[in-house]
């Protein structure tokens, strides 16, 4: 199965500041079938980007995917406090579909 | 709005069975659009896919638990079920159910979950 691995485990930001989280993946995901997830303390994961790209419907836009076949990154162009939260990726393109470990982002 | 609410027992004891429910009100589960999934959420926060289920009950599981899971659906209820048999302490975890957003992806991404029931296996 593809193994994720995402780093930074912890990044500490300030309100403002860039965040840029990567995913990588042990062999190419097929199609580049990489979803996005926040969750935050006894929430369910928040569905945020699909294919790599692809907002989810009422994801704000200073929140963006990109990457392929190994490397993908989700970045925050500039973090609100409502942002801080852990992000997981997940890929579906090889069966079964993985999570990465998840990487939080906390405040500084 | 889609909503889902995971229901069953929190607590189950090694060897038995797990069984889990999923209710799903705001829209139906006789969609070709989708199919209808469970993703588990270890106590040191790793996400695992379990399964997943199609309108036409074609079913997809993850096959480190493809010999001890099964998936059902319940169209008149618009409900699915997750059966997780011989349990161990490992299984505990807190398990969501969810809209899976692909009609031919049985394990893409969730695009709405439930609000997920930790189940705890001890004696």
């Amino acid at each position: 199965e593809v193994v994720l691995t995402q780093s930074p485990g912890t990044l500490s930001l300030s309100p403002g500041e860039r965040a840029t989280l990567s995913c990588r993946a042990s062999q190419s995901v097929s199609n580049n079938y990489l979803a996005w997830y926040q969750q935050k303390p006894g929430q369910a994961p928040r569905f945020l980007i699909s294919g790599a790209s692809i907002r989810a419907t009422g994801v704000p836009d200073r929140i963006s995917g990109s990457g392929s076949g190994t490397d993908f990154t989700l970045t925050i162009s500039r973090v609100e406090p409502e942002d801080f939260a852990v992000y997981y990726c997940q890929q579906y393109g090889n069966s079964p579909g993985t999570f990465g470990q998840g990487t939080k982002v906390e405040i500084k | 709005q889609l909503q889902l609410q995971e229901s069953g027992p929190g607590l189950v004891k090694p060897s038995e069975t797990l069984s889990l429910t999923c209710t799903v009100s705001g829209g139906s589960i006789s969609i070709t659009s989708a199919y209808w999934g469970w993703v588990r959420q270890f106590p040191g926060k790793g996400l695992e896919w379990v399964g997943s289920i199609y309108y036409s009950g074609s079913t997809y599981y993850n096959p480190s638990l493809e010999s001890r899971v099964t998936i059902s659906a319940d169209t008149s209820k618009n409900q699915f079920s997750l059966r997780l048999n011989s349990v161990t302490a490992a299984d505990t975890a807190v398990y969501y159910c969810g809209r899976v957003g692909s009609s031919f992806v049985p394990s893409a991404a969730v695009t709405s979950w439930g609000q997920g029931t930790l189940v705890t296996v001890s004696s």
